[in-house]
């Protein structure tokens, strides 16, 4: 089974500074997804960026850009020039390649951003 | 995108009563869906993993009498809480998988069992 942790249960950074949050994972697949998703107040889920295990490159989508590091099992997501709107729990999740997988989320991180 | 519409947003209902959550897939065709529940502050746990034209895939610990799901299209799965209790009293989310786009989830449902 695979087991995905997050170690920062809260955090908080200025606005327009860069902040990097931490999630771990443990799975014995070698082809697999992790995505960080954000749920602002709203409760959307809302995917934030995807990396998939067989690519080297580490991800990014505009502001947000991960650390994927394979052999540590370690999958960061670094936000920078953070926004007010940025503030929401953040979920680290993995899902097994394969059809109809499920996915597994860590515990959340809830990001403040303030002014 | 792919789009989810869940229904209703909130719903209040009194114990020993059912309430029926829909999702709905809007532009696309949802062959599985996944069934979360969330508790305050914490994570999503997941309940249960519907097919389309087939029975449910249940979670350990889930108990499929009380949670009924059901996924009679391709467009469509219903999640059906029976007997509600206060305990069960949560926020429900469901979300389904794509091609294109991964993972889309609906705006989810603020259960309250008076």
């Amino acid at each position: 089974a695979q087991t995905v942790t997050q170690s920062q249960p809260e955090m908080s950074v200025q606005e327009a500074e860069t902040v990097t949050l931490s999630c771990t994972y443990d799975t014995s697949e070698n082809n697999y997804y992790l995505f960080w998703y954000k749920q602002p107040p709203s409760r959307q889920m809302i995917l934030v960026i995807r990396q998939e295990a067989y690519k080297q490159q580490n991800a990014t989508e505009n502001r947000f850009s991960v650390n994927f590091q394979k052999a540590a099992k370690s999958f960061s997501l670094k936000i920078s020039d953070s926004q007010l709107g940025d503030t929401a729990m953040y979920f680290c999740a993995f899902m097994k390649h394969g059809t109809a997988s499920k996915l597994t989320f860590g515990t959340g991180t809830r990001l403040q951003v303030t002014l | 995108g792919a789009v989810v519409s869940q229904h209703p947003s909130r719903v209040i209902c009194k114990s020993g009563t059912s309430v029926k959550i829909e999702c709905r897939s809007l532009d696309f065709q949802a062959t599985t869906m996944f069934w979360y529940r969330q508790f305050p502050k914490q994570s999503l746990m997941l309940m249960a993993t519907s097919n389309e034209g087939s029975k449910a895939t249940y979670e350990q610990g889930v108990e499929k009498d009380k949670f009924l799901i059901n996924h009679a299209s391709l467009t469509l799965s219903t999640l059906t809480v029976t007997s509600a209790h206060p305990e069960d009293s949560s926020f429900y989310i469901c979300s389904a998988l794509t091609a294109d786009y991964g993972y889309t989830f609906g705006s989810g449902t603020r259960l309250t069992v008076v």
